[in-house]
């Protein structure tokens, strides 16, 4: 199946703001407000950073902030950190049977 | 907090079906309407859902494994369960059980087990 594609890896140093873009299409990302988010260290479970393209849950810090442009959503972290070092994923409801999709996935390197 | 733990064996061998449980604590599964979803992810790639199920019972899968997944549901134990049939050696992964939200667009999992790693082999 596709998936959603995000850059496979992305640098910033601290301090710096940096964008994880993850493109989709019309029937997914683009048509509908249902794109989530989710930080991963090595060796751990996936969390929860964004939901509903700019939802933050509870506890998240407010340096990481979602948004969507037409068929790309973004992930968007100011105020870089080293803990901010990890890999990123995307994923959006789409309308095709597959009902669920994934981004492969964006390694964050932290100068 | 909702905890959720992974249970079921390491190894399962080729053809064989892997059976995994998820023991759900620190509130009962029958206080809301939630979705129960398994992940997957095989070592350094991308994450992967394979089903969910509601508290009530109703399920969607991904149709990648075709008629292979059934997850089933026992709101009085606090667990739901995953069995993936004629597994091979591309089914090996690790294993996430995850609490999503309460309606059917609600794609996103708040909170995640530990994971636990399946290998299929011989």
């Amino acid at each position: 199946h596709s998936a959603l594609t995000q850059p496979a890896s992305v640098s910033g140093s601290p301090g710096q703001s940096i964008t994880i873009p993850c493109t989709g299409t019309s029937s997914d990302v683009g048509g509908y407000n249902y794109v989530s988010w989710y930080q991963q260290y090595p060796g751990k479970a996936p969390k929860l950073m964004i939901y509903d393209v700019s939802n933050r849950p509870s506890g998240v810090s407010n340096r990481f902030s979602g948004s969507k442009s037409g068929n790309t959503a973004s992930l968007t972290i100011s105020g870089l950190r080293a803990e901010d070092e990890a890999d990123y994923y995307c994923s959006s409801y789409t309308s095709t049977s597959s009902l669920w999709m994934f981004g492969g996935g964006t390694e964050l390197t932290v100068l | 907090q909702v905890q959720l733990q992974e249970s079921g064996p390491g190894l399962v061998k080729p053809s064989q079906t892997l059976s995994l449980t998820c023991t759900v604590s620190g509130g009962s599964m029958s206080s809301g309407n939630y979705y129960w979803i398994w992940m997957r992810q095989p070592a350094g790639k991308g994450l992967e859902w394979i089903g969910r199920i509601s508290t009530s019972g109703t399920t969607n899968y991904n149709l990648s494994f075709k008629n292979r997944v059934t997850i089933s549901v026992d709101t009085s134990k606090n667990f739901f369960s995953l069995k993936l049939t004629s597994v091979t050696a591309a089914d090996t992964a690790m294993y996430y059980c995850a609490r999503g939200g309460e309606t059917y667009y609600n794609l996103w999992n708040e909170y995640w087990g530990q994971g636990t790693l399946v290998t299929v082999s011989s």
